[in-house]
């Protein structure tokens, strides 16, 4: 069936440092991906999506391409804020279900 | 405008009782979603319902869970004869569109079920 790999965290970084969170998929077919966010005490809320191969989703200064060849979507920022420390899920859709990832928790040092 | 809202936001029960959890997704949303968030299988799909249409229901994870979606708009999830393995938060969105696997999801604040 399909799935979602994303790297363990936790992830601590300086402010201001380069961010990448991996996340690779299988699936069948060509499904739709997505990053979601929980900041502390929030519900979660959509990052950024790609609905095809190629496509770049971006939000907030964060970037992700979809590529089919790797089967990845890795999240990448330039300069990470305090303000960015969360847990973050690749996901992908599949018919209508979310089929998610085990979430990063990402947390940047001042 | 309002988002998905969700209640109780938390809710404490003893082992073998039954609650009811309730979801009132945006305004108009057609698609609505349940899924489980828990620490040992993290989120998890339990159901879907698109308007008027008979529920997708394949995961919910007993026959001790079921849920209904009233006039295509408030829905309530139901565990009966609760056990601790169902300590989780539930989590409920919504999405504007078919259902379709491009769709944006939009969450609630989830409830917290803890049961002792």
């Amino acid at each position: 069936g399909d799935s979602v790999t994303q790297m363990e965290g936790p992830v601590t970084l300086s402010e201001e440092a380069f961010l990448t969170i991996n996340c690779t998929y299988t699936a069948t077919g060509y499904p739709s991906l997505f990053w979601y966010v929980q900041y502390p005490g929030e519900g979660l809320q959509l990052l950024l999506k790609a609905t095809k191969a190629d496509d770049k989703g971006s939000n907030k200064g964060f970037e992700a391409t979809y590529r089919k060849e790797t089967t990845s979507f890795h999240l990448e920022k330039g300069s990470v804020q305090v303000s960015d420390s969360a847990v973050y899920f690749c996901a992908l859709g599949s018919n209508y279900q979310l089929i998610w990832g085990a979430g990063t928790k990402l947390i940047i040092k001042p | 405008g309002a988002g998905v809202s969700q209640s109780p936001s938390n809710k404490v029960t003893e082992k073998g009782k039954d609650v009811e959890l309730r979801c009132d997704p945006i305004s108009g949303h057609t698609a609505l979603y349940w899924y489980r968030q828990s620490l040992g299988q993290g989120l998890e799909f339990l159901i879907y319902f698109q308007g008027n249409s008979a529920p997708d229901k394949s995961g919910l994870p007993s026959d001790r869970f079921s849920a209904e979606r009233t006039g295509g708009s408030v829905s309530t999830l139901t565990i009966q004869r609760t056990q601790q393995e169902d300590s989780a938060v539930y989590l409920c969105a919504s999405s504007s569109s078919s259902g379709a696997s491009t769709d944006t999801q939009y969450f609630g604040p989830g409830t917290r079920l803890t049961v002792l």
